[in-house]
């Protein structure tokens, strides 16, 4: 079973600081992408940054980078200069095939 | 654009009772999902249709039916509804190839007593 681990159930960062969000996953695919996707209090879901699983090249998306360790089935999400709009529950999401499976999702706090 | 559009937004059902959560996209997107989200256990996978004719189960499938009635059209039927049925479900839909956002409905708040 391809599975999406987010162990941080909470997070808090100062504002202007930087924050890594954890995930792991599982999954027997050799072809795959991971995605953060961040949920306001809106419940809209809103794409961060995706990653193919064949670019060893870490994804970058102006104050969101990832840290990808595919060996390590690791998929960790940076944002720096923390503003207070970063704050949202994020998740991270596995897709192969067609389907896409979610994290239980991290809630970020941002303290001005 | 309306994107992915799902009703009703907010049903409050007796326990046994029966209902269907309907789900419209109009992006032209093979693709279409029904999650639900709890607390703590994020969005959980409950059916899938790849493409138009098709239909999948996902993660938690027990108590939940659903129809693909065509390309734009996927619907969320559930029974005889439980307590344990009690959540927000978001239908969602996005292009066939890999690597594609998907892209969420609003969300429908259900509650069963």
């Amino acid at each position: 079973a391809q599975t999406v681990t987010q162990s941080q159930p909470e997070m808090s960062v100062q504002e202007a600081e930087t924050v890594t969000l954890s995930c792991t996953y599982d999954t027997s695919e050799s072809d795959y992408y991971l995605f953060w996707y961040k949920q306001p209090p809106s419940r809209q879901m809103i794409l961060v940054i995706r990653q193919e699983a064949y670019k060893q090249q870490n994804a970058t998306e102006n104050r969101f980078s990832v840290n990808f360790q595919k060996a390590a089935k690791s998929f960790s999400l940076k944002i720096s200069d923390s503003q207070l709009g970063d704050a949202a529950m994020y998740f991270c999401a596995l897709e192969y095939g067609n389907k896409l499976v979610f994290g239980a999702g991290t809630i970020l706090r941002v303290k001005s | 654009n309306a994107g992915v559009t799902q009703t009703p937004k907010f049903q409050v059902l007796k326990t046994g009772q029966s209902m269907t959560l309907q789900c419209a996209q109009d992006m032209n997107h093979n693709s279409m999902y029904w999650y639900r989200q709890d607390p703590g256990m994020g969005l959980r996978l409950i059916y899938y249709s790849a493409s138009e004719g098709t239909t999948d189960k996902g993660e938690v499938p027990n108590g939940y039916n659903v129809s693909r009635l065509n390309k734009r059209e996927f619907s969320l039927r559930l029974e005889s509804a439980a307590p344990s049925q009690t959540s927000v479900y978001f239908c969602a839909s996005r292009p066939l190839n890999s690597g594609n956002t998907i892209y969420f409905g609003e969300g429908s708040w259900l509650t069963v007593v």
